[in-house]
């Protein structure tokens, strides 16, 4: 089946330097991905939608500037957390579209977790 | 999309069936039902989706009511490996929109 490999799986980080998770799809290409956040004992959140060679589109909320996503590629893309506080450490989840246009839903990678100290 | 409704938390007995209830009823007529589970600190895992007969796979069954207002998903013999939180989304399927998830069912299998 479709795979999503995210890396890295846990990393722990200074305040106020930056860090970068890698999404890629394994064996499929992926026009749009998806990245999310979870905190302990709550559901995912939505923070952006990914689009190769365009911008990202934020959802209400997610500063931009804090949250950099690169998708440069159809089987790669990236979010960086800017200047990291310790409210940023969560557990950040990509997904990708495994099939164009039809409702076969989407994989999901295996998550980061990011622990700011 | 159509909001979800499910119970916080379940319990079931290991190698009973499971039974998993999801109330959505403002769905409309061209939004998918689908079921994911997440295990603890991994990311979420398809389970089974349908518009609005009943399916089945290897891993589960689901089950809409004719009215599609509410589904049932069900895992036939649940394992202690089954315990996760299971979410139920609905969803108009279309090039490349967000799925978005609720609060989810927290299922715990018991030995």
């Amino acid at each position: 089946g479709a795979v999503v490999s995210q890396h890295p799986s846990r990393v722990i980080c200074k305040s106020g330097t930056s860090v970068k998770i890698e999404c890629r799809s394994l064996d499929f290409q992926a026009t749009t991905m998806f990245w999310y956040r979870q905190f302990p004992k709550k559901s995912l959140m939505l923070m952006a939608t990914s689009n190769e060679g365009s911008k990202a589109t934020y959802e209400q909320g997610v500063e931009k500037d804090k949250f950099l996503i690169n998708h440069a590629s159809l089987t790669l893309s990236t979010l960086t957390v800017t200047s990291a506080h310790p409210e940023d450490s969560s557990f950040y989840i990509c997904s990708a579209q495994t099939s164009h246009g039809t409702e076969s839903g989407y994989t999901f990678g295996s998550g980061t977790r990011l622990t700011v100290v | 999309d159509a909001k979800t409704t499910q119970p916080p938390s379940m319990d079931c007995a290991e190698g009973r069936a499971a039974n998993l209830p999801c109330n959505h009823s403002t769905i409309s007529g061209n939004e998918y039902v689908y079921w994911y589970r997440q295990i603890h600190s991994q990311g979420p895992q398809y389970i089974i989706h349908g518009l609005k007969n009943n399916e089945t796979n290897e891993m589960a069954s689901l089950i809409i009511t004719e009215d599609r207002k509410s589904s049932t998903l069900i895992l036939p013999h649940a394992t202690l490996r089954d315990t996760a939180v299971y979410y139920c989304i609905v969803r108009v399927v279309y090039n490349n929109n967000d799925m978005r998830f609720g609060a989810g069912t927290r299922l715990t299998v018991k030995p």
